[in-house]
């Protein structure tokens, strides 16, 4: 694939159930982070992997927010007893590299919007 | 506290404008600072970036000013076209060597929607 993928573009959840985000980075794209977009706003960092090793956690919101990526390539972010203020797109971008830009940007997928009823 | 402040919330030009947009930031540990483009639906994707130790730099149309003493930079957008019409979000990014953590991760504005009237 030319780009980063995101699965699925759209998810409607009703308030406490549990919804999976999927990523698929650049092939070959050693660090993979995911942000968090409320409506009319930046994103927002969650998370980063440089390979499988989750190296930073920082930014998720709190324990109901998961993210994994068991084989250093696709990974899955997950929310667990999904709450209203949940609502937002969540974006994965990935890096060739953890070496220093400007030789390493981030790209972007389209993202997926959740919605929580 | 918002790290990056970006401004303004909205912009409207006519085609062959000169848009700025402007941003400031706290951390003075900042190193790297980019900027993206988002079209609905889309993903932000890289514009143009720029490292403190320059004070300007100008790809094509888009040009950064940076000036660190002010903490301050902005994008500026030659002969803007209706096509230019998207929000803009500035970035700012602190490498952190040997951290095994915070890699790059990029702390955005608010963000700029920018449209241009043919």
């Amino acid at each position: 694939g030319a780009g980063v993928s995101q699965s699925p573009r759209y998810k409607v959840a009703k308030r406490g159930q549990d919804v999976a985000l999927r990523c698929d980075p650049i092939s070959g794209h050693v660090s993979l982070f995911w942000y968090q977009q409320a409506l009319g706003q930046g994103p927002e960092f969650l998370t980063y992997f440089q390979n499988e090793a989750q190296l930073d956690k920082s930014g998720l919101p709190s324990d109901r927010f998961f993210a994994e990526r068991p084989e250093g390539s696709v990974s899955t972010l997950k929310i667990q007893r999904t709450q209203q203020e949940d609502s937002a797109v969540y974006l994965c971008a990935s890096r060739r590299t953890s070496g220093r830009p400007p030789y390493n940007e981030q790209f972007f997928g389209p993202g997926t919007r959740l919605t929580v009823l | 506290q918002q790290q990056v402040k970006q401004s303004p919330q909205s912009l409207i030009v006519q085609k062959g404008g000169i848009p700025i947009i402007n941003c400031a930031y706290e951390n003075t540990a900042f190193d790297y600072f980019p900027w993206y483009q988002q079209f609905p639906g889309k993903g932000p994707a890289l514009l143009i970036a720029i490292r403190p130790d320059v004070s300007e730099k100008k790809e094509g149309r888009f040009t950064i000013s940076f000036n660190k003493s002010a903490k301050q930079f902005s994008l500026h957008i030659m002969d803007s076209q209706p096509g230019d019409s998207a929000t803009y979000f500035c970035a700012a990014s602190i490498y952190r060597r040997n951290s095994g953590g915070s890699n790059y991760k990029l702390t955005f504005g608010k963000g700029t929607l920018l449209t241009v009237n043919p």
